[in-house]
């Protein structure tokens, strides 16, 4: 059972829109940074989304991030085949003092 | 370019020891806190342990409290991690992993990981 709690799966066609969503309490999202990676099939999870809503230089823009109160989403636009990933949300929880990660979330472009 | 190059894992048997180690690599190790993640096969990201830049500020997952020693020698751009008590669900690839200013900043750049399987 993850602290944060994400979708297991999501789904669109390509060049449609997808948001993840990650849900989490006042010890962590609500008053932490939310990260957000990608992991795709066989390879170490990359950063997409630091501090709720900035991109690391190489992240498209397609990708973006937000927050409100205790939860946070991830969006992503103009699906491509090769967004097919699983994304995870991750942030600081002040009450376990430690880093906490969401369950994952899969994605399929259908 | 940020490289994090894990070593350390293998067959172990359970309540055995195991020592991981990270060599870091394109940028100024002593200036950022630093990370161990795991990831069971088929299952999600598990944060195991993290360290502050002068090790003064260490956390640990209850999962592993007791059992792993986080450790870094700047001097050597190093990370390791000495596993002790090793139980069948410590079974993972583990991570190094990069983080910012401090501990509970964000998590930035991650290794291809070594993986530890704990097996008689």
């Amino acid at each position: 059972q993850s602290v944060l709690t994400q979708p297991p799966s999501v789904s669109a066609a390509p060049g449609q829109k997808v948001t993840i969503s990650c849900s989490g309490s006042s010890s962590n999202i609500g008053n932490h940074y939310v990260s957000w990676y990608q992991q795709l099939p066989g390879t170490a999870p990359k950063l997409l989304i630091y501090e709720n809503n900035k991109r690391p230089s190489g992240i498209p823009d397609r990708f973006s991030g937000s927050k409100s109160g205790t939860s946070a989403t991830l969006g992503i636009t103009g699906l491509q085949t090769g967004d097919e990933a699983d994304y995870y949300c991750g942030t600081w929880d002040r009450g376990l003092t430690a880093w906490v990660f969401g369950g994952g979330t899969k994605l399929t472009v259908l | 370019e940020v490289q994090l190059v894990e070593s350390g894992g293998g067959l172990v048997q359970p309540g055995r020891s195991l020592r991981l180690s990270c060599a870091a690599s394109g940028f100024t190790f002593d200036d950022y806190a630093m990370h161990w993640v795991r990831q069971a096969p088929g299952k999600g990201l598990e944060w195991v342990s993290g360290i502050s830049l002068s090790s003064e500020s260490i956390a640990y997952a209850d999962s592993v409290k007791g059992r792993f020693t986080i450790s870094r020698d700047n001097a050597k751009n190093s990370l390791y991690l000495q596993m002790n008590n090793l139980r069948a669900e410590d079974t993972a690839l583990y991570y190094c992993a990069k983080g910012a200013d401090y501990v509970e900043t964000r998590i930035d750049y991650w290794g291809q990981g070594t993986l530890v399987t704990v097996s008689s």
